[in-house]
């Protein structure tokens, strides 16, 4: 089947623009989480929903990240006023259940002029 | 504080050459611990995942093992086509847990034939 899918696949935007990723998870997996990941880093926790709701937020850095699920599926991660810090490749993983094994999407790479 | 530890960064095998690398990792209560691979511009591929010390997992040329410190991913007899990073990641229990994944930095191993 269809694995998890993340748009765009590739984002260039300028120091405080605003962007928007949007990740699609395997059909019927309940929990979503975003991850970052640092070029020769391991990914980083940022958020995870349970249904619709952000059941953890404490990854996320600072105010200016923001995500939302709101019908259970599709997922969109919100960055405003983007700073060169924030480039890096974010990742969306999906699992059935929560705790369950988490299958990874192909990321978007974000890069902040 | 969760943890986790890889070694080496980086190995170089020869084709055939069988060799170990390994995950040490601190968890107050370790849920599961889950090696994912990641190739080049693409999300982490999930491969084994282990829940108790002792426990083995094999695929292919790959086996993992765990003890209460660490994980061990033991590549017997590698082909070029097994160059990519590996991923060990911890998921911690906390009574409830989200279930996000704690990772290390990952070992790029390099195979040449």
């Amino acid at each position: 089947g269809a694995g998890v899918s993340q748009t765009p696949s590739n984002k260039v935007t300028e120091k405080g623009k605003y962007v928007e990723l949007r990740c699609d998870p395997i059909s019927g997996h309940t929990a979503l989480y975003w991850y970052r990941q640092s070029l020769g880093q391991g990914p980083e926790f940022l958020i995870y929903f349970q249904g619709t709701g952000a059941a953890d937020d404490s990854g996320l850095p600072n105010d200016r990240f923001f995500a939302v699920r709101p019908e259970g599926s599709v997922s969109t991660l919100k960055i405003q006023r983007t700073e060169r810090g924030d480039s890096a490749v974010y990742l969306c993983a999906s699992s059935l259940l929560p705790a369950d094994t988490q299958y990874f999407g192909p990321g978007t790479r974000l890069t902040v002029l | 504080e969760d943890q986790v530890t890889q070694s080496p960064e980086a190995l170089r095998l020869q084709e055939g050459e069988s060799s170990s690398l390994n995950c040490s990792y601190t968890v107050s209560g370790l849920r599961g611990l889950f090696w994912y691979r990641q190739d080049p511009g693409k999300g982490p591929e999930f491969l084994f995942t282990l829940y108790s010390a002792g426990e083995e997992k094999e695929k292919e040329r790959l086996k993992a093992t765990l003890t209460k410190k660490e994980s061990f991913l033991h590549i017997t007899a590698p082909k070029p086509e097994d160059s990519a990073t590996y991923l060990c990641a911890v998921q911690a229990y906390y009574g409830g847990s989200q279930g996000n994944l704690i990772f290390g930095k990952g070992t790029k191993l390099s195979v040449k034939p």
